[in-house]
C-alpha cells in the first residue's frame, strides 16, 4: 500500500521568507500523480500544485515550486516571498494509477506565516 | 459552476441518532469520494463511487455507516447509530475521469455528536 510521511508537523516563518516543506512517498508504481492541498483555517481543501512522475521537469505555479526527487520518493514543496494568506494546513497527496484510484494524504504540516 | 456542495455546514447531535450528510459533486464529473478528517488519524477515504456505482467502501469503519449515491448529481453518507467517536470533518470530493488532475473538494461538514 502507498503510503505519504510528512515529517515536519509544524513551521513557522516570517511574512516573505521563503519556506520549504517536506513530502515522502511510498510506492512500488512507476506512473502516479502528486499533489499539494492545502486547507486553511475556512477548512476547503484547494489544490495548489500537481506533478506528473514521469515528467522530470518540476512543476511551479507563481509562488509555489515542487522538488521532485523520484528515485528518491521525495517531493517537496517551495513557497517564496511567503504571505500571510499562506497560513493553512498543507497535505502532500499520491495517487497511482494502477487498481483503485485513491489519492493518499499525509498527515500535514501546519504552516504559519508572521507579520 | 458551484463546485462541490455539502450540506450542512456543521451538524450536532446526540449519541444514538441518525445523520445524513449530503453532497452534490459538480456537474459531469463521475467519481465521487467520501473522506473523513480527524486529528488522529487525518484524512481517510471512506468510501468512492464510479458512475453512481460503489467501487471501494473497505475504509467505512463499521456498519453503522452507509453511503449511497442514486443518481449522478446526489450522494449520501448515513450514520446509524451515531457514537462521539464518529465527530470529525467529512469531505465529499468529485472528479472526472482518470484522476490525474486531483480532487474537487467540498466545504466539509463538521459532525459533532454529544
Amino acid at each position: 500500500a502507498q503510503t505519504v510521511t510528512q515529517s515536519q508537523p509544524e513551521m513557522s516563518v516570517q511574512e516573505a521568507e521563503t519556506v520549504t516543506l517536506s513530502c515522502t512517498y511510498d510506492t512500488s508504481e512507476s506512473n502516479y500523480y502528486l499533489f499539494w492541498y492545502k486547507q486553511p483555517p475556512s477548512r476547503q481543501m484547494i489544490l495548489v500544485i500537481r506533478q506528473e512522475a514521469y515528467k522530470q521537469q518540476n512543476a511551479t505555479e507563481n509562488r509555489f515550486s515542487v522538488n521532485f526527487q523520484k528515485a528518491a520518493k521525495s517531493f517537496s514543496l517551495k513557497i517564496s516571498d511567503s504571505q500571510l494568506g499562506d497560513t493553512a494546513m498543507y497535505f502532500c497527496a499520491f495517487i497511482g494509477l494502477q487498481g483503485a484510484q485513491k489519492l493518499v494524504f499525509g498527515q500535514g504540516t501546519r504552516l504559519t506565516i508572521n507579520p | 459552476d458551484a463546485g462541490v456542495i455539502q450540506s450542512p455546514r456543521h451538524e450536532v447531535t446526540e449519541m444514538g441518532q441518525e445523520v445524513t450528510l449530503r453532497c452534490k459533486p459538480i456537474s459531469g464529473h463521475d467519481y465521487l469520494f467520501w473522506y473523513r478528517q480527524t486529528m488522529m488519524r487525518g484524512l481517510e477515504l471512506l468510501i468512492y463511487f464510479n458512475n453512481n456505482v460503489p467501487i471501494d467502501d473497505s475504509g467505512m469503519p463499521e456498519d453503522r455507516f452507509s453511503a449511497k449515491m442514486p443518481n449522478a448529481s446526489f450522494s449520501t453518507l448515513k450514520i446509524q447509530p451515531s457514537e462521539p467517536r464518529d465527530s470529525a470533518v467529512y469531505f465529499c470530493a468529485s472528479s472526472f475521469g482518470t484522476v490525474n488532475y486531483g480532487y474537487t473538494f467540498g466545504s466539509g461538514t463538521r459532525l459533532t455528536v454529544v
